[in-house]
């Protein structure tokens, strides 16, 4: 989807390792989301961010950092990734009527 | 507890059989309700928002509809480029921007 950049687009860890998944756009809002997806559940928010150098929890947070560094970047860290975390991630902006989905990020920890 | 609970799982249909998917809700009160498709391997893709009971929007072969405790989307005359999960969302008047509350979508099948 034009204007939300998720990458990368696959992640393959082992149980233990740290990553962070990256999510910049290009549509000047301020506010942006981290959603998980997984089989028969639904999406989840994980964490989110009203603006710039501001962040607050969602439903999910256990296991995830975020940092919100500037208005384009939302970045989603597993300092310690474990199995419970293999999903799709979603990151998301408010375009004030309505949230705007990037591509995902597949990520499986084995 | 504030919940979306979306049926059928799962809808076989074939092209040109027109069809309802159901959006049941619970929430303390509603600040709009968002349809959205999602191709495999894609992100949510937007298609309404509805934000009072009676209100009704259209796109192509799409209709939704909303009560005050349900949303349905109408699919009137599907083809198979329809085939898609659709998933449901609310948004809670407490919830600032795109905070949203999502059932565990529908996927829809159509068949030539």
């Amino acid at each position: 989807n034009a204007g939300v950049t998720q990458t990368p687009k696959f992640q393959v860890l082992k149980t233990g390792q740290s990553m962070t998944l990256q999510c910049a756009q290009d549509m000047n809002h301020n506010s942006m989301y981290w959603y998980r997806q997984d089989p028969g559940m639904g999406l989840r928010l994980i964490y989110y961010s009203a603006s710039e150098g501001t962040t607050d929890k969602g439903e999910v947070p256990n296991g995830y950092n975020v940092s919100r560094l500037n208005k384009r970047e939302f970045s989603l860290r597993l300092e310690s990734a474990a199995p419970s975390q293999t999903s799709v991630y979603f990151c998301a902006i408010d375009r004030g009527t309505e949230a705007f989905f990037g591509q995902g990020t597949r990520l499986t920890v084995v | 507890e504030d919940q979306v609970t979306q049926s059928p799982e799962a809808l076989r249909l074939q092209e040109g059989e027109s069809s309802s998917l159901n959006c049941s809700y619970t929430v303390s009160g509603l600040r709009g309700l968002f349809w959205y498709r999602q191709d495999p391997g894609k992100g949510p893709e937007f298609l309404f928002t509805l934000y009072s009971a009676g209100e009704e929007k259209e796109k192509e072969r799409l209709k939704a509809t909303l009560t005050k405790k349900e949303s349905f989307l109408h699919i009137t005359a599907p083809k198979p480029e329809d085939s898609a999960t659709y998933l449901c969302a609310v948004q809670a008047t407490y919830n600032q921007g795109g905070k949203l509350i999502f059932g565990q979508g529908t996927e829809l099948s159509v068949k030539p």
